[in-house]
């Protein structure tokens, strides 16, 4: 059971491009999380979802950031046009059906813009 | 507003030594309360996890205690090792318990430091 799997572990952009994070959850786990840790702060809820439907999006900027778990393949979340702000260490987490059994956090994808 | 506060901020201890962070929280109603652990570059990995009618729960060398009363909780580490070294993060979750997964409260964490 390799855990949840974060690609790449780090990201250098330029601002005005694109940043493509992925995550493969742990093996059995249908539930995906995505959160922000900007530095010197606690890890910020950003959005859920499960294969092919977004749960809940409320931590989401309303724009140039979206998610999608598709039915194959890992999570993906995607900042267009990244701003020197969007610089933070992005953490996935799984859990199974029951999330009473908690979270799994991969080891993130720190996004660096430059 | 539902906060998680920690304190202390950052703590260096000598191997060895026992150590106890603090984790106050403001979240009602309240589900459960969890305390992770998060190497520098890792992500965090979970320690404990208590609900309402839990006073305390201990994972090896790390013991958790929970006053749902006052609100507060406390994370002891007996016999530190190096290897502690990280930030401790305590979450809490709103009830209930089936809800979307914002209802998660995360604080700042404390960084623990052991030394020789």
């Amino acid at each position: 059971n390799a855990g949840v799997m974060q690609n790449p572990r780090h990201l250098v952009r330029r601002r005005g491009q694109e940043a493509r994070l992925r995550c493969s959850p742990m093996k059995g786990h249908s539930h995906v999380y995505w959160y922000r840790q900007l530095p010197e702060e606690g890890l910020k809820f950003m959005v859920y979802l499960q294969k092919e439907n977004i749960i809940d999006e409320s931590g989401m900027p309303k724009e140039r950031f979206s998610a999608e778990f598709p039915k194959e393949g890992p999570s993906i979340l995607r900042i267009q046009q990244v701003v020197r702000g969007d610089s933070a260490a992005y953490f996935c987490a799984s859990s199974p059906t029951d999330r009473r059994y908690g979270y799994t956090f991969g080891s993130g994808t720190r996004l660096t813009v430059v | 507003k539902n906060q998680v506060e920690q304190s202390p901020q950052s703590l260096i201890i000598l191997e060895g030594k026992n150590c106890t962070l603090q984790c106050n929280y403001t979240v009602s109603p309240f589900s459960n309360l969890r305390w992770y652990k998060q190497d520098t570059g890792r992500g965090p990995v979970s320690l404990t996890i208590m609900t309402f009618s839990e006073n305390t729960k201990s994972n090896g060398r790390y013991t958790a205690t929970l006053d749902a009363d006052t609100k507060q909780s406390s994370l002891h580490i007996t016999a530190s090792q190096l290897s502690d070294s990280a930030s401790y993060i305590c979450v809490v979750r709103l009830w209930p318990n089936t809800g979307t997964a914002s209802k998660l409260t995360f604080g700042t964490g404390t960084r623990l430091q052991v030394t020789l």
